[in-house]
């Protein structure tokens, strides 16, 4: 079946300007998640979805990203005001349900980059 | 707060040979773990998934976990070329999967 889709894949935008990043999960996960992976580190956990519902946002860096969830499936990430340090790739995963006990599936990702 | 550690290598093993890559955690009641790769440029792929003590076999690839030494593994048997990629390792917290910074593998032919 089709896998977790983003797009778009690539995007650059100036810095200051606004830009929204929009992820398609696994049909029927239920479980929906955004990480950040900058240049040579590690994944970053940003924030996670059950259903429409966002129990742990901990890891969204500052107030200038927000991210939503509709009818349970499709889920944007928006970054306001864009920073040269928010360039990186987003990555999109979804799974069945809690991350500890479901499999995480990722998207390929949207690279992001600030000029 | 938990933490995963992982050498970052590279790791170069010739082909055919068995692959050892190692993953530390600091949480003794961290229940279970996963294996991914990422090749450069991509994003990361399942490989393998852990939550009892003892091996976990996947074709060539076999997960270890020992919970009183707080280590998991991952053995790739007759590593070939395509295996190259970083690994990645993940404990689950919560809702979410804390990872390990990867440790690079190199197949050589």
């Amino acid at each position: 079946g089709a896998g977790v889709s983003q797009s778009p894949s690539n995007k650059v935008t100036e810095k200051g300007k606004d830009v929204e990043l929009r992820c398609d999960p696994i049909s029927g996960h239920t479980a929906l998640y955004w990480y950040r992976q900058s240049l040579g580190q590690g994944l970053e956990f940003l924030i996670y979805f059950q259903g429409n519902s966002a129990p742990d946002k901990s890891g969204l860096p500052s107030d200038r990203f927000s991210a939503e969830r509709t009818g349970g499936s499709v889920s944007t990430l928006t970054i306001q005001r864009t920073q040269q340090e928010d360039s990186a790739v987003y990555l999109c995963a979804s799974s069945l349900g809690l991350a500890g006990y479901h499999e995480q599936y990722f998207g390929p990702g949207t690279r992001l980059t600030v000029t | 707060q938990k933490e995963v550690e992982q050498n970052s290598g590279p790791l170069s093993v010739p082909e055919g040979a068995i692959a050892s890559l190692n993953c530390t955690y600091s949480d003794r009641g961290s229940q279970s773990f996963f294996w991914y790769r990422q090749y450069s440029g991509k994003s990361p792929e399942l490989i393998m998934f852990i939550y009892s003590n003892g091996d976990k076999e996947d074709g060539r690839f076999t997960a270890q976990l020992n919970k009183a030494s707080q280590y998991v593994s991952l053995l790739i048997r007759d590593s070939q070329p395509s295996d190259s990629a970083t690994y990645l390792c993940a404990d689950s917290y919560g809702n979410k999967l804390v990872f390990g910074a990867g440790t690079i593998l190199r197949v050589k032919s």
